[in-house]
């Protein structure tokens, strides 16, 4: 599987924009690059996914480094109920049972003071 | 609404007493996954259904079976529950093969306490 590597945690001000990276340096050329996020007491949920392109939506965007070794969750304003573990995770597709997989890392805590 | 959903989300079992953790989804989605995630872990792939087709991770001790019925109901049985398997257990579904520009979908969670 290919691994990614996140800091254990990181600290952000209300308001501000926070920058979560994630470095997977054996990415192959299909792996999609997802994060999630998990509130506590809560099941992950869903934040943004890419391949290539950086990608926008509500939550969040996703800038990917050129050569797909990296990754960075960006937060255009952190609030109070941003605060929790985020993950990336690459989505292994090296075989027909590896499409479907989910393998999570240890992720990034992130604890955003008012 | 929810679209993936636990029941209960608490749920005591005695050492050894056989348990059932129950995940249902309005989704319409060939894949389910279960994972189990301990206090300050990250959650770990345990099995999945593709369809009917079930897939177990190497590591997943036999004491782990799952059903799946149908399309929308998946069941997670733990025969002889330890006190180690006092964790979280997360369901998850997504669309599955022949669709990878897609995301999973997770349920709030089975907490399981073992005593």
């Amino acid at each position: 599987d290919a691994k990614t590597t996140q800091p254990n945690s990181m600290e952000s001000n209300e308001e501000e924009p926070v920058h979560l990276p994630c470095n997977h340096s054996t990415i192959s050329g299909t792996d999609y690059i997802h994060w999630y996020r998990q509130l506590p007491s809560q099941g992950p949920e869903y934040v943004i996914h890419g391949l290539t392109s950086n990608v926008n939506n509500r939550m969040a965007s996703l800038a990917i480094a050129e050569d797909r070794k990296s990754s960075t969750l960006i937060l255009h304003r952190a609030t109070l109920r941003d605060a929790a573990v985020y993950y990336c995770i690459l989505r292994d597709v090296k075989g027909p049972w590896d499409f479907n997989k989910f393998y999570f890392g240890s992720g990034t805590k992130l604890n955003v003071k008012p | 609404d929810a679209m993936v959903i636990q029941n209960p989300r608490y749920q005591v079992t005695q050492f050894g007493k056989p348990v059932t953790l129950s995940c249902s989804q309005t989704l319409n989605h060939n894949v389910m996954y279960w994972y189990q995630q301990k206090s300050s872990q990250a959650p770990k792939l345990l099995f999945h259904y593709y369809d009917k087709d079930f897939n177990n991770e190497a590591d997943t001790p036999d004491n782990f079976q799952s059903r799946r019925p149908n399309t929308s109901f998946c069941f997670l049985d733990i025969r002889s529950p330890g006190l180690g398997d006092a964790a979280m257990y997360l369901c998850a579904t997504s669309r599955g093969i022949g669709d990878l520009n897609t995301e999973a979908f997770f349920g709030q969670g089975t907490r399981l306490t073992v005593v």
